[in-house]
Formats: C-alpha cells, sequence, structure tokens
C-alpha cells in the first residue's frame, strides 16, 4: 500500500539549514515530491525527483532519494523566515499522489 | 499564483445542505484534480477529470460528484453535508492525464454547522 511519514514539525534559526524528512512505502513510485504549503494559501510544487536520482539541486533547495531506505529529504540552504511554511512531500502512486502529513518548519529569527 | 482558480473563497453551509465548489484550470491544462485537506484524514486525492472525462478516483464518497465540463472548469457537488466534511477542498491542474506537475488552486474552504 501507499502511506507517507513526515515528522510533524521542525523548528530552526534564519541562516541555518533545514532537512525535512520523509519515508514512503511504494517501492513503485515513479516520481517524489515537494510541496510547500503557506498560511491560508494552496499548495506550491518546489521540485520533484525522478526514482532513478539520487539527488538533485535547484538552487537553495537540495534533494536526496534512498530508494533503498525509502528515504526522501529536502535540505534548505540559508533558511530564512519566508520559508515558514508546511513542507509536503508525496509520492506518485497508482494514478494519484499520496502525500505525507506535511512539516512544519519555523524559521526564527 | 498558479494560475489554477477556485471559487468560491469560503463557505459556510448547515448539515444536510448540498454545495458546489468550482475549478477553472490552467489554460491549457486538460486534467483537474480535487483533493480534500482536513485536520484528522490530511491531503486526500479525491478524483481526477481529463479532457472531460473521470480518469482516477480516490477516497471520495458516494454523496460527492464531480464533472469536468466542455470548457475543461470542473465542480465538486457535495451532498447530505455533515460536520465531519468541514475541510479546505483543492483543485491542481495538470497539462495531461498523467503528467508530473500538478498546479494547485488556493483551494475553498467548507464549514459545516
Amino acid at each position: 500500500g501507499e502511506d507517507v511519514e513526515q515528522s510533524l514539525f521542525l523548528s530552526v534559526r534564519e541562516g541555518d539549514s533545514s532537512v525535512i524528512n520523509c519515508t514512503y512505502t511504494d517501492s513503485s513510485s515513479t516520481y517524489l515530491y515537494w510541496y510547500k504549503q503557506e498560511p491560508g494559501a494552496g499548495l506550491q510544487l518546489l521540485t520533484y525527483i525522478f526514482s532513478n536520482m539520487d539527488m538533485k539541486q535547484d538552487q537553495r533547495l537540495t534533494v536526496l532519494l534512498n530508494k533503498k531506505d525509502k528515504h526522501l529529504s529536502l535540505r534548505i540552504a540559508d533558511t530564512q523566515t519566508g520559508d515558514s511554511a508546511i513542507y509536503f512531500c508525496a509520492e506518485k502512486g497508482f494514478q494519484k499522489l499520496v502525500f505525507g502529513t506535511g512539516t512544519r518548519l519555523l524559521v526564527s529569527p | 499564483d498558479s494560475g489554477v482558480t477556485q471559487t468560491p473563497k469560503h463557505l459556510i453551509t448547515a448539515t444536510g445542505q448540498r454545495v458546489t465548489l468550482r475549478c477553472s484550470p490552467r489554460s491549457g491544462d486538460l486534467s483537474v484534480y480535487w483533493y480534500q485537506q482536513s485536520l484528522d484524514q490530511g491531503l486526500q486525492f479525491l478524483i481526477q477529470y481529463y479532457n472531460g472525462e473521470e480518469r482516477a478516483k480516490g477516497n471520495i464518497l458516494e454523496r460527492f460528484s464531480a464533472q469536468q465540463f466542455p470548457d475543461l472548469h470542473s465542480e465538486l457537488n457535495l451532498s447530505s453535508l455533515e460536520l465531519g466534511d468541514s475541510a479546505l477542498y483543492f483543485c491542481a491542474s495538470s497539462v495531461g492525464g498523467d503528467t508530473n506537475e500538478q498546479f494547485f488552486g488556493p483551494g475553498t474552504r467548507l464549514t459545516v454547522l
């Protein structure tokens, strides 16, 4: 079955790196995604990684995929207060996206 | 701004009532997806339409139905509403029927009293 888990909360100081972790269960997932949800807003696609890749970097964002352990992480370098939001990982299951519970990132000045 | 629009932004209604949520996809996108976000269930996929036809079905209740019109906008109908249906309902769109990138609208917050 499909199940995606994330830790609920992460607090960092401005300028530090943030690492948000996710585990998934469907080994046949072809793509894995990170979405950001700011208060009162919809989900914004940040980045995604194909399952045959180990890493993808996009400016301040680095995605690491450990397919053996079914572990996905999102690293945000030089975290800013504007990065405070809920971050969802999602896997592409059969005909649908399966989302994790979301990690609330709080960035303090 | 993702280019996906949803109306209304907020909706307050009573139990037993019926409501219709509307979504307009990004220009050129043929697929529309509906999701429900609630505190206890998280973000759940409800249903997908592609070019007017139902493409995939998720955890959608029988009291709920959707359709996609020839101009590609979509409506989600929720009937016999219960307190537990209170949630944020998101619409997303993508170019094709099975593409990587789904673009989300701002959501409709439904409150059932």
